[in-house]
């Protein structure tokens, strides 16, 4: 099955810095490449995601980017903010499969 | 705003003791799965329904069941909750777009918090 792996799990930048957390995944299958935001004590929201059609996506501040010969993908955030504070989690999927999710990156926007 | 509602957000139950958590939707959406996420952990996936048909994961434990009375609500009932199965339980949802279905952004709530005396 898929595996995902992400990195880093700990990641502190100051406060209107980039940031920048990427994933790698193991099935040259997977075509839908999920981010979810994870705030403390709720549920993780989509913030952006990519298909395997397209080698990069854009949202403001929010970035996406896929290699799909490398098999990795990228989430990146500009101009950081204090409420972009969250653990963030890459994900990856096809067909019908479960999502699989990396291990999660928890941000901190240092002031 | 449609959305996912899970209730309640904090549950306490006893070692042993039945405990039922719901999920009820506005979105209209065909596919609905129950997620177990434990502390500093991604979700874990027990099982989802698409429409009325029920899957479960291969791991799931059989203490975990579901129920999908109609398209907006589910529950999830752990029959006999152990120490072990405290956690944030998570409902998410995902629009029926055919034979990739699974290929859809999903709508998570806001989670129950199970904690087990």
């Amino acid at each position: 099955g898929e595996n995902v792996e992400q990195h880093p799990s700990t990641l502190s930048v100051q406060e209107g810095d980039s940031a920048v957390i990427k994933c790698t995944y193991s099935d040259s299958a997977s075509n839908y490449f999920p981010w979810y935001k994870q705030e403390l004590g709720k549920g993780p929201q989509l913030i952006i995601d990519i298909r395997s059609n397209v080698g990069e996506k854009k949202d403001q501040r929010i970035a996406v980017t896929l290699n799909k010969t490398a098999k990795h993908f990228s989430l990146h955030i500009t101009e950081t903010q204090p409420e972009d504070s969250a653990v963030y989690f890459c994900a990856a999927t096809y067909g019908n499969e479960k999502l699989t999710f990396g291990t999660g990156t928890r941000l901190t926007i240092i002031p | 705003d449609a959305m996912v509602i899970q209730n309640p957000r904090y549950q306490v139950t006893q070692f042993g003791k039945p405990v039922t958590l719901s999920c009820s939707q506005t979105l209209n959406h065909n596919v609905m799965y129950w997620y177990q996420q434990k502390s500093s952990q991604a979700p874990k996936l027990l099982f989802h329904y698409y429409d009325k048909d029920f899957n479960n994961e291969a791991d799931t434990p059989d203490n975990f069941q579901s129920r999908r009375p109609n398209t907006s609500f589910c529950f999830l009932d752990i029959r006999s909750p152990g120490l072990g199965d405290a956690a944030m339980y998570l409902c998410a949802t995902s629009i029926d777009s055919g034979p990739n279905w699974g290929n859809q952004p999903q709508h998570f709530g806001d989670g129950t918090r199970l904690s087990i005396l």
